[in-house]
């Protein structure tokens, strides 16, 4: 268990639809990432939080959103839902906000998205 | 950005031999290459990461070897067990991680009884 949760874990909605996945870093994170999984485009950095600012962006879509609250939970809003959205997402965490140099990145379970 | 390779994508060995797994960079200021192992149904674990100013590392079973000049760096699994069977995933850190973490493509490990 890495100490990372995420809700839920299996979603299936329409397209067109909006969802929205919940993140819950370890305990002391200050750091969320968002990573998108899939069978064509492997795992791809969408989003980091540090403290509840954005701190980088990766190739995530306009139509998608996210946050990190002041108790340092992160959503990611997914809109406008297209089939190819369907994927696993995953939130991560880490003590810091640098992506390399050592900072362990923890990841969650993931949350299935099926888009019918 | 950054580009990950990895090879190969299947690697399929008897219990017991060693496993090897290569994956090439693009961007020469890459500084932080982590690898991950996936699980069914489960999220990417941390097993082993390296710095560019480290040139191997070890870890019980596992190794990693960089080799910057030629930007690739390598798995390496000794003694291979049933519970090895997984997807493995290298990645590279660059621009100090503004870009997040580049994953490769993955490599599916299995060990043959």
């Amino acid at each position: 268990d890495s100490g990372v949760t995420q809700t839920p874990k299996h979603l299936i909605t329409a397209t067109g639809q909006r969802v929205t996945l919940r993140c819950s870093p370890r305990s002391g994170d200050l750091s969320v990432y968002w990573y998108q999984q899939s069978l064509d485009q492997g795992l791809q950095f969408l989003i980091q939080y540090y403290n509840g600012e954005e701190r980088a962006k990766g190739n995530i879509l306009e139509r998608f959103s996210a946050q990190q609250f002041p108790d340092l939970h992160s959503e990611l809003n997914l809109s406008s839902l297209e089939l190819g959205d369907s994927a696993l997402y995953f939130c991560a965490s880490s003590l810091w906000a640098g992506q390399g140099l050592g900072n362990t990145i923890y990841f969650g379970e993931g949350s299935w998205l099926t888009v019918v | 950005g950054e580009n990950v390779e990895q090879h190969p994508s299947t690697l399929s060995v008897q219990e017991g031999d060693s496993a090897v797994i290569k994956c090439t960079y693009s961007d020469s200021a890459s500084n932080y290459f982590p690898w991950y192992k996936q699980e069914l149904g489960k999220g990417p674990q941390l097993i082993i990461d390296i710095r560019s100013n480290v040139g191997e590392k070890k870890d019980q079973r596992i190794a990693v070897t960089l080799n910057k000049t030629a930007k690739h760096f390598s798995l390496h699994i000794t003694e291979t067990q049933p519970e090895d069977s997984a997807v493995y995933f290298c990645a590279a850190s660059s621009r100090g991680g503004a870009d997040g973490l580049t994953f490769g493509k993955g490599t599916h490990l299995i060990i043959q009884p």
